[in-house]
């Protein structure tokens, strides 16, 4: 009930390429969605986040499109470039557990220049 | 920009020692969580702070790992005895607001030999 299910594990793409990162959840009680960026070293940044209530939000070249019925979300790059070559995780967390995130399994993205 | 504050980066500890690492969150951020992450996986959440208070600790493995804090301040993580498999990135988070993301520090990466 708890899990997230994240795709692919590993994504390459050519400089202006549009990654595309899918998630699906279980818990129809998740009601926020983030996306962490994490580069080798370092702990994951927040780039973007949506609740159920909207099915796209966007945010410069990053957009977030949810579908409520299908249970999913995905992560869309615009125009990628070699510097957004990291992990990017997925999550969803419930406000009434205290918003304890759960975790994707990552996909790891490279942009060739 | 503010910055959660974790030592030591990098941790070399034999089987059966004790280890541990210590967070210092964003001044004013109430809310403090532990997370493990292991090679290649995404974070799991050992435990969450509210002030001095822990909020969950329903997946840390109580037998071994303990954390306080204290004060509501600073935070401390120990693991005693260390075993193979607690070799990952202990990652610190602290939030303002955790519906609204919260901000990871670079971890302390592990390894029990």
């Amino acid at each position: 009930q708890q899990q997230v299910k994240q795709s692919p594990q590993s994504l390459i793409v050519q400089k202006g390429g549009i990654p595309i990162i899918n998630c699906a959840y279980e818990n129809t009680a998740f009601d926020y969605f983030p996306w962490y960026q994490q580069f080798p070293g370092k702990g994951p940044a927040l780039l973007i986040a949506i609740r159920p209530d909207v099915s796209e939000k966007k945010e410069g070249r990053f957009t977030i499109s949810f579908n409520k019925s299908a249970k999913q979300f995905s992560l869309h790059i615009m125009d990628s470039q070699p510097g957004d070559s990291a992990t990017y995780f997925c999550a969803a967390s419930l406000e009434t557990s205290g918003s304890r995130l759960t975790f994707g399994e990552g996909t790891q993205l490279t942009v060739n220049p | 920009e503010a910055e959660v504050a974790q030592s030591p980066r990098y941790k070399i500890t034999e089987k059966s020692q004790a280890v541990a690492f210590w967070c210092d969150p964003i001044s004013g951020h109430a809310t403090l969580y532990w997370y493990r992450q292991i090679l290649g996986q995404g974070p799991e959440l050992l435990v969450q702070f509210q002030d001095e208070s822990v909020v969950d600790d329903s997946q840390l493995p109580k037998d071994r790992f303990s954390a306080e804090r204290l004060k509501g301040v600073d935070s401390t993580l120990k693991i005693q005895p260390a075993e193979l498999g607690d070799s990952a990135m202990y990652l610190c988070a602290s939030s303002l607001d955790p519906n609204y993301g919260y901000t990871f520090g670079s971890g302390t990466r592990l390894t029990v030999v």
